[in-house]
């Protein structure tokens, strides 16, 4: 089974700080995604990878930065965080097969 | 612009109660139609895909069908237990990203 592992399942940070949020997968996938979720907007796109070095914005990359320094591993790098960017953080992978998800990180911004 | 919309927002049953979830979509050049379903607090878990117009896929209770326009999840004899939320997804025109619905949240009581 493939496994998409979010470092944590809940962060609290401050207004300003640069945050960091990490997801690995173990299957070798050379496509990589981060969504946020929101009540009544749904999935929405941030940033994808489909190759290390590589990546493209989604519909909604203000305010987001990525780095995939190495296959397994794609950050969401928040700059300067804000209180519209609390919310359910969702990374993915893709192999040959269906779209694979973490279980998220929920971070609030205070 | 690609398009999914899923209805109803939320729907409640009786155990046992059989009903359909839908969903439509606007997208020239299907590739896919995907459902997952998502429990409170974690990710987006895999349930169907489907590729082309009748065809039909079967999980328990759950049975996916698809149309040129649109997308059933069929739920016969719900046990609570297939409480969650319901989503939807299509890629979009740009390559490998899924572009979501809002879910429908199916609440199943006993």
């Amino acid at each position: 089974d493939v496994k998409v592992t979010q470092s944590s399942r809940y962060l609290v940070k401050r207004t300003g700080e640069k945050v960091f949020l990490e997801c690995v997968q173990d299957m070798d996938h050379e496509n990589m995604f981060w969504y946020r979720q929101d009540p009544g907007l749904g999935l929405r796109l941030i940033y994808f990878s489909y190759d290390v070095k590589m990546k493209e914005k989604g519909d909604i990359p203000e305010g987001y930065s990525v780095s995939r320094e190495k296959k397994e591993r794609f950050s969401l790098i928040l700059e300067s965080a804000s209180t519209n960017q609390t919310s359910m953080y969702l990374c993915a992978s893709l192999g040959g097969g269906p779209l694979h998800f973490g279980n998220g990180t929920r971070l609030t911004v205070t | 612009e690609d398009q999914v919309t899923q209805s109803p927002e939320a729907l409640r049953l009786q155990e046992g109660e059989s009903s359909s979830l839908n969903c439509s979509y606007t997208v020239s050049g299907l590739r896919g139609l995907f459902w997952y379903r998502q429990d409170p607090g974690k990710g987006p878990e895999f349930l169907f895909t489907l590729y082309s117009a009748g065809e039909e896929k079967e999980k328990e209770r759950l049975k996916a069908t698809l149309t040129k326009k649109e997308s059933f999840l069929h739920i016969t004899a719900p046990k609570p237990e297939d409480s969650a939320t319901y989503l939807c997804a299509v890629p979009g025109q740009a390559g490998t990203a899924l572009i979501f619905g809002k879910g429908t949240t199916l609440s199943v009581s006993s």
